[in-house]
């Protein structure tokens, strides 16, 4: 099981461009996550899909932001624009539940895309 | 509002000692707390996952113990090793939406 699979593991882009993050789940778990962690906010979570909908995009932090998962196997996290502030670790987790409470699953999470907005 | 706060922020342990991390919540109401490692560079690792009626889980010399009564949660790390440096973080999960909340997370470091 190669787990879950994040691209790219670094980025570093200048501020005001547009920046996608993949993520490639765990085959056959039906939940995905997306986390930001920084040292002064700690973790945090931005959104999360079950069986390919997003549930819950209350995290995410305002409209430059956007989630999708076209397919039970991929899923982008894009910045448009970019800004200085967006600087962090992102990262994706999976799981796999079957019931309303799915967060309850073990969540396995992905190596993380470093990303540095100049 | 619901808070995780974790205690101490960090400490620094020799190889082979025990010590003790705490995570008070005020999550309400109460679904899941789980610990999670980091390794440095790394994704979170689930060490351990409670529910309201379990009070103690055991993961190798990682032990997390559970009071749903007072809110807090605690994991016990024994005869440290090397290995065991890393950021260990509760997280809460609230029945009510289905919504996580982080601890901002204990940095443990073993020395030889």
């Amino acid at each position: 099981d190669a787990g879950v699979i994040q691209s790219p593991r670094h980025e570093v882009t200048e501020m005001g461009q547009e920046v996608t993050l993949r993520c490639k789940p765990i085959s056959g778990h039906n939940s995905l996550f997306w986390y930001r962690q920084t040292m002064m906010r700690g973790l945090e979570l931005l959104i999360y899909f079950n069986n390919n909908v997003p549930i819950d995009d209350s995290g995410m932090p305002e409209d430059r932001f956007s989630a999708k998962m076209p397919n039970a196997s991929f899923s982008t996290l894009k910045i448009q624009p970019s800004e200085p502030r967006d600087s962090a670790v992102y990262f994706c987790a999976s799981s796999l539940g079957n019931r309303e409470d799915r967060l309850t699953y073990e969540q396995y999470f992905g190596p993380g895309t470093r990303l540095t907005v100049t | 509002k619901n808070q995780v706060e974790q205690s101490p922020q960090s400490l620094i342990i020799l190889e082979g000692k025990n010590c003790t991390l705490q995570c008070n919540y005020t999550v309400s109401p109460f679904s899941n707390l789980r610990w999670y490692k980091q390794d440095t560079g790394r994704g979170p690792v689930s060490l351990t996952i409670m529910t309201f009626s379990e009070n103690t889980k055991s993961n190798g010399r990682y032990t997390a113990t559970l009071d749903a009564d007072t809110k807090q949660s605690s994991l016990h790390i024994t005869a440290s090793q090397l290995s065991d440096s890393a950021s260990y973080i509760c997280v809460v999960s609230a029945a009510a939406g289905n919504k996580l909340t982080f601890g901002g997370g204990t940095r443990v470091l073993v020395k030889p």
